[in-house]
C-alpha cells in the first residue's frame, strides 16, 4: 500500500468553528507532514513529526494544532481560523533521510 | 539558504515533441533533488530524484531529469510529451535531514500545456 489518504475531502467551516483533519499512512513511515498550499502556489511546510515527535514547527499561528496519535495517524486540529487559512490542506509521509515524501490528495479548507 | 528557481511560469509544447521544465538549485552541501507532478485539486506525485551517482535520472510516466553540478541545474524532459503530460510541475530541494525526516524547499512551479 503506497497510499497516503486524507478525510475529508472538502471542508467548510465558520471562525467560531473547531475541526480536525485526518491523514493516515500504511507504508511504515516515520515521517509525516503538513503543508498548506494556496492556489498556483508551491506547498509550504507547517509541521513535521518525525518517530511520533513534533520535529518541525514552521512557526505556525496556535489556531493550528497537529497531533500524532501513533504512527500510522496524523490529525490537524483547527480553531478560530481566519478567511486566509483557506487552502489545500497536504499531507506526507516518507522513510526520512532523503527519500521522497508521497503525498496524499488533500484537504479542500473553506472558511467563511 | 538552499532554494530553488524555475523561471519559466508556464512552457508550451505540441504533442510528440520533447519537453524540457527547468530548474536551478542553490544548496550549501551536497544537493537532494526531486521532481513532482500535480494534477488540479490533487496532491503532489513524485517524479524522480536525484540523490548521487548518474547524472541522467529516469522517473515515471517516460520522464527523465539531467543533473549538471556545473550549471547548478536539474531539468526535467521527456522525449515525446502526452496531452495528459499537462499539468503544474514543482522542482523541491531537500535542505535538512532532522533524524528521520527532510524538509522540502519548493520552486514557484512551472505550469505545462500540452496541445494536440
Amino acid at each position: 500500500d503506497t497510499e497516503v489518504t486524507q478525510t475529508p475531502k472538502h471542508l467548510v467551516m465558520g471562525m467560531t468553528n473547531k475541526k480536525s483533519l485526518k491523514c493516515e499512512q500504511h507504508m511504515g513511515h516515520r515521517a509525516m507532514y503538513w503543508y498548506k498550499q494556496k492556489a498556483k502556489k508551491p506547498p509550504e511546510l507547517m509541521f513535521v513529526y518525525s518517530y511520533e515527535k513534533l520535529s518541525i514547527n514552521e512557526s505556525v499561528p496556535s489556531r493550528f494544532s497537529p497531533e500524532c496519535p501513533n504512527s500510522s495517524l496524523l490529525n490537524l486540529h483547527l480553531h478560530a481560523l481566519q478567511p486566509e487559512d483557506s487552502a489545500l490542506y497536504l499531507c506526507a509521509s516518507s522513510q526520512g533521510g532523503y527519500n521522497e515524501q508521497f503525498f496524499g490528495p488533500g484537504t479542500r479548507l473553506t472558511v467563511l | 539558504a538552499q532554494s530553488v528557481a524555475q523561471p519559466e511560469d508556464q512552457v508550451n509544447v505540441a504533442e510528440g515533441n520533447p519537453l524540457t521544465v527547468k530548474c536551478t538549485y542553490s544548496v550549501s552541501g551536497n544537493p537532494y533533488l526531486f521532481w513532482y507532478v500535480q494534477y488540479p485539486n490533487r496532491g503532489l506525485q513524485f517524479l524522480l530524484k536525484y540523490i548521487t551517482g548518474d547524472n541522467l535520472v529516469k522517473g515515471s510516466y517516460g520522464f527523465e531529469a539531467e543533473f549538471n553540478k556545473s550549471q547548478t541545474s536539474f531539468h526535467l524532459k521527456k522525449p515525446s510529451a502526452l496531452v495528459s503530460d499537462s499539468a503544474l510541475y514543482f522542482c523541491a530541494v531537500s535542505v535538512t535531514n532532522t533524524g528521520t525526516a527532510s524538509k522540502l524547499t519548493f520552486g514557484t512551479g512551472t505550469r505545462l500545456q500540452v496541445t494536440l
